[in-house]
Formats: C-alpha cells, structure tokens, sequence
C-alpha cells in the first residue's frame, strides 16, 4: 500500500536503552522528517534529510541519531534513552505540494 | 522569529457555520509553500490544503478553501459549513522553496489552534 508507515507504534522501553523509531514511505519523496509533539511545545522538528545520505539537525537533535541509506527509510534512533524523550514521534515526507505524516509513535521512558 | 504564526489557540463555531483560522507567515524568500494538517483527538496529522506562492488562485479542497494574502504573508484556513468532526487541532505549516542557505527545504508549523465545533 502506498504511504508513509512508522513502527512500532507503541513503545515502552527503560532509561539508558537504545530504541530505533522505523519509517519508511513508497512515494520516493526526495525530503523526510522527523518531529516530536509534546504538549505546551507544538511539533518540534528532531532531524531532516533531503536526500539518500543528506541528513541535518533541526531544532532538537540532541540524544538522536538518524540515517538514510535508502530514499525510502529513515529511522531514528535514541541512543540513550531519557524520560525527556517520552512523547510522541512522527515521521513525515514531502515532494512538492504533497506532504504527508506517518501515524505517529508514542514512546514513553520509563 | 516564528516563520509561522497562529495567533488563535482555540476558536469556536456552531454547526453549519463557516469559521477562519489565521495564520501568517515570515520568509524572505519569493518561492515557497503553505500547507494545512488537521490533527483530530485520534492524534494522526491529516494533511487538508496546499497553496504555492506563484499560485494565481487560492487553492479549495471541498470545505477547506485558503484565503492567501501575498502582501500580508498571511495564509488563513476557511472551513465552511463545519461539521462536528471538524472538531480539532489545526497546524499551518511553509516551507522555503528557495535556495537560501542550508535551512533549505524544511517545514516549519506554528504552535496550532483547536477548532471546536458545537451544535
């Protein structure tokens, strides 16, 4: 099916792990992003990449590590895990005037 | 600066009534793009409307219609006849079409406004 998907959806994990946040798309949008929408913040945007191996820092990257080997994926990863990093994650991809988010992970830190 | 601004954090409207949520935006650049999401109590981002800065018209998807004011950098939702499941938050986001440094490409949201909508 055509979409962008992220998985898991639901997480629950210890403090100090390390958990990966997978997302992948079927449109072949050159642009991926990932955010994190925590109450009082709006959507804050982690990292973004713009192409296969093009990756930047957005606002909040600290405590994340992403990758884009491929046009299609593009996970995120927490090295670390805190309890400041229990929210809700979303992947999101574009290409021209689309623009489309995956369902969301909610990652709580426990 | 916020690129994105939503100066309503909650608005109201009863059934059947149009409503206006505003949004203006900051960008220097002369090519860019305005997009639309609906996040409804479920949580997932659905995207609603997209307007193109070299658009001539303002761009309408059934109910939805952008109201794009170029001189104003201002790019208002207007949902008509609203629905109760209309009911929920609404995010404007841009995003800078240019090349103008390395911020190229991003998409920037402003903070939202929940629509309630009552019968």
């Amino acid at each position: 099916d055509a979409g962008i998907t992220q998985s898991p959806r639901y997480k629950i994990t210890e403090t100090g792990r390390q958990v990966t946040l997978m997302c992948h798309q079927t449109w072949s949008h050159s642009y991926m992003f990932w955010y994190r929408q925590d109450l009082g913040h709006g959507l804050r945007l982690i990292y973004y990449s713009a192409a296969a191996d093009i990756t930047d820092k957005g606002e909040v990257p600290d405590g994340y590590v992403v990758s884009r080997s491929k046009t299609e994926n593009f996970p995120l990863t927490l090295e670390s895990a805190t309890r400041s990093q229990t929210s809700v994650y979303f992947c999101a991809s574009y290409s021209g005037s689309e623009a489309f988010f995956g369902q969301g992970t909610r990652l709580t830190v426990v | 600066a916020q690129k994105i601004t939503q100066t309503q954090p909650g608005m109201f409207v009863q059934e059947k009534e149009a409503v206006t949520l505003d949004c203006t935006y900051d960008t220097s650049d002369q090519s860019y793009g305005l997009f639309w999401y609906k996040q409804p109590s479920s949580g997932e981002m659905i995207f609603l409307i997209y307007q193109g800065s070299y658009d001539e018209q303002n761009a309408t998807e059934g109910r939805y219609s952008l109201n794009f004011q170029k001189a104003r950098k201002s790019a208002n939702l207007v949902i008509s006849a609203s629905q109760l499941g209309d009911s929920a938050m609404y995010f404007c986001a841009m995003r800078e079409i240019s090349d103008r440094g390395s911020t190229l490409g991003r998409l920037y949201f402003g903070r939202g406004t929940q629509l309630t909508v009552w019968p």
